[in-house]
């Protein structure tokens, strides 16, 4: 059981690139999310998923789209990487069974991305 | 969301309880209490949550107040391992305006030997 996994690890982009930071879970969990994390700092929100087709805005989504075609997969996509947009970044999974009303969060290890 | 207020960090030494607390006084009814971890370089951890009464599972406990505007979370026997950042954080149930966890910035736990 893998868990969330999240690719690359590492990556430096320049300054108007673009790239695609990949997630998937194989928990069957239908909330996915995205998060982002300047140092020292808490995480922020980017988007969110309560299930394949249904995406929503987070706290900050300004330079980001996502999508969820699928159960597994949350992919983020950059487009004209800005260097504001260098950060830590994780996605999470979660899932709500019928009559639960709260539940815990499965973060993955995250990705470390510079625009420089 | 209501908001939460940590203090920004505690030290503790090895093998001692730890007490880490969380105010929320603009707590609603059905917001549910959840505590979180970051170990150094790695993504957040589930630790535990609650929403009226106190709850024990292998990680840690979580102890709520009356009124719900303060709980804390208590480590029995605190270890190296424990050196975290640690987020109090109010999740309203989905359905409701915000479905998500927001995070503020926690309390850092050191842990000295």
């Amino acid at each position: 059981n893998a868990g969330v996994t999240q690719t690359p690890k590492f990556r430096i982009l320049k300054i108007g690139q673009s790239m695609t930071l990949q997630c998937t879970q194989d928990m069957n969990h239908n909330y996915m999310y995205w998060y982002r994390q300047d140092p020292g700092m808490g995480l922020k929100l980017i988007y969110y998923s309560v299930g394949a087709g249904i995406t929503d805005k987070g706290e900050v989504p300004n330079g980001y789209n996502v999508s969820r075609s699928t159960t597994e997969d949350f992919p983020l996509r950059l487009e004209l990487a800005a260097p504001s947009q260098t950060s830590v970044y994780f996605c999470a999974s979660s899932y709500l069974a019928p009559g639960q009303s709260s539940y815990g969060y499965t973060f993955g290890s995250g990705t470390r991305l510079t625009v420089v | 969301d209501a908001k939460t207020t940590q203090p920004n960090s505690m030290e503790s030494n090895e093998e001692e309880p730890v007490h880490l607390p969380c105010n929320h006084s603009t707590i609603s009814g059905t917001d549910y209490i959840h505590w979180y971890r970051q170990l150094p370089s790695q993504g957040p951890e589930y630790v535990i949550h609650g929403l009226t009464s106190n709850v024990n599972n292998r990680m840690a406990s979580l102890a709520i107040a009356e009124d719900r505007k303060s709980s804390t979370l208590i480590l029995h026997r605190a270890t190296l391992r424990d050196a975290a950042v640690y987020y109090c954080i109010l999740k309203t149930p989905p359905g409701e305006a915000g479905t998500a966890l927001i995070f503020g910035k926690g309390t850092t736990l050191s842990v000295s030997s």
